[in-house]
């Protein structure tokens, strides 16, 4: 079946920790996209990308970096210039045509320790 | 003003009522509307796309208000299954093939048996 996998399902940092959230899609989709959710919040885009080799920052990209070598493949570092990374992270891709919307991935929850 | 303003809830609705939810935007530019449905620590899954003529899918019914620029969601004979968190999505711009959607903050709905 086609969807998007993300990896881990929960992580714990530690303070001053990098840590690396998977994003795999089999859709064949070219956008790719992460999203943040904090507690009673919508979400809100860290980066995207519309193409392999290409990525722009959305809404609140500092203290996260992405990259995305491969089309299947949208990995988020969250970095320790990160100062409040405990969050519900949601990874999405799009088919590019308007009326279909996101897929997204069944999040990962990071939590600071 | 929020570029996607939703009212957050909670709806506390009895079973069989009907609900309405309504969701403003801003952006006049936008070409893209959806409804999307999460469950309690969930990733959102799409409900509907919302299209100018509007639309159906069984109990739900969406429309798009372009003059008064929000969009709404109709929810009829209300199901114990229909408790969630209903979030509006919106493209931020005209450019179909590159949909950075803006999510609202989510209305949250309880049917009550």
């Amino acid at each position: 079946d086609g969807g998007i996998t993300q990896s881990p399902k929960y992580l714990f940092r530690k303070e001053g920790q990098n840590v690396t959230l998977s994003c795999e899609q089999n859709l064949n989709h070219d956008a790719m996209y992460w999203y943040r959710q904090d507690p009673g919040q919508g979400l809100r885009l860290i980066y995207y990308s519309q193409i392999v080799n290409d990525f722009q920052k959305g809404d609140i990209a500092e203290g996260y970096s992405v990259s995305r070598e491969k089309k299947e493949s949208f990995p988020l570092t969250v970095t320790s210039a990160q100062k409040n990374p405990t969050a519900f992270y949601l990874c999405a891709s799009y088919t590019g045509f308007g009326h279909y919307g996101y897929t997204f991935g069944s999040g990962t929850r990071l939590t600071v320790v | 003003r929020k570029e996607v303003e939703q009212d957050p809830g909670p709806f506390n609705v009895p079973e069989g009522a009907t609900v309405a939810f309504n969701c403003t935007y801003s952006n006049s530019a936008s070409q893209s509307f959806f409804w999307y449905r999460q469950d309690c620590r969930k990733e959102p899954k799409l409900l509907m796309s919302v299209y100018s003529s509007g639309n159906e899918d069984g109990r739900f019914t969406a429309q798009l208000n372009r003059a008064s620029q929000y969009i709404s969601l109709l929810i009829r004979d209300s199901k114990l299954s229909d408790s969630a968190t209903y979030l509006c999505a919106m493209s931020a711009g005209s450019n179909f093939g590159n949909e950075k959607l803006t999510f609202g903050t989510g209305t949250r709905l309880t049917i009550i048996p």
